[in-house]
């Protein structure tokens, strides 16, 4: 079975700091990968997919798959991106679009 | 906006007492998903619907049970809720990018029923 790792459950940076949240996928095969995030009082959304290889609200994350990661990076991290990361993974075939979902990393940005 | 609607927001059911929640999408996404999250733990797929075909998690308990009998709205029953199915529920869109079996595009979520048994 698939597995996704997330090993930071929290991760505090200053602003203006570059961050990176760190996921592992486990699937041998080419998973597609995503990243969902969650600010505070807000749904889950998506926020980039590998697929789409997009720059979105600075963020950006390459498929390694060599070292099976697909690390989310932001060069210069703002007070509005605190929120919660989830990566996630999608297998595809016949698994209708079934998303794996690693256990999540809180961001915080301080001032 | 098009979107997903989750009802209720909050609910509380008795230990034991059948409870349903609902999800509603003016998407008009052919597959409906729901996830359950227990606190500080990732979403967990229970179930999901491509149009009318139901595909049950292998890990999912008998317990949960789920109906859509439209394209735009999908229920949740829990026939027998245990605290331990304390949590929040949320459901999820999608429309299929190739087909059954192909990869899907984004899953837009609603905002979630926390659900709480005493």
């Amino acid at each position: 079975a698939q597995r996704v790792t997330q090993p930071e459950k929290l991760l505090s940076v200053f602003k203006g700091a570059p961050v990176e949240l760190k996921c592992n996928y486990s699937y041998s095969g080419s998973p597609e990968l995503f990243w969902y995030v969650q600010y505070s009082r807000q749904r889950l959304q998506l926020l980039l997919r590998h697929i789409s290889r997009e720059s979105i609200k600075g963020f950006t994350a390459d498929l390694n798959k060599g070292e099976t990661s697909f690390h989310l990076k932001k060069p210069f991290a703002q007070e509005e991106d605190s929120a919660m990361y989830y990566c996630a993974s999608e297998v595809g075939g016949t698994s209708y679009g079934k998303l794996t979902f690693g256990q999540g990393t809180i961001l915080t940005v301080h001032p | 906006d098009a979107m997903v609607i989750q009802n209720p927001r909050y609910q509380v059911t008795q230990f034991g007492k059948p409870v349903t929640l609902s999800c509603s999408q003016t998407l008009n996404h052919n597959v409906m998903y729901w996830y359950q999250q227990k606190s500080s733990q990732a979403p967990k797929l229970l179930f999901h619907y491509y149009d009318k075909d139901f595909n049950n998690e292998a890990d999912t308990p008998d317990n949960f049970q789920s109906r859509r009998p439209n394209t735009s709205f999908c229920f949740l029953d829990i026939r027998s809720p245990g605290l331990g199915d304390a949590a929040m529920y949320l459901c999820a869109t999608s429309r299929s990018a190739s087909g059954k079996g192909g990869t899907y595009n984004e899953q837009f979520f609603g905002p979630g029923t926390r659900l709480t048994v005493l």
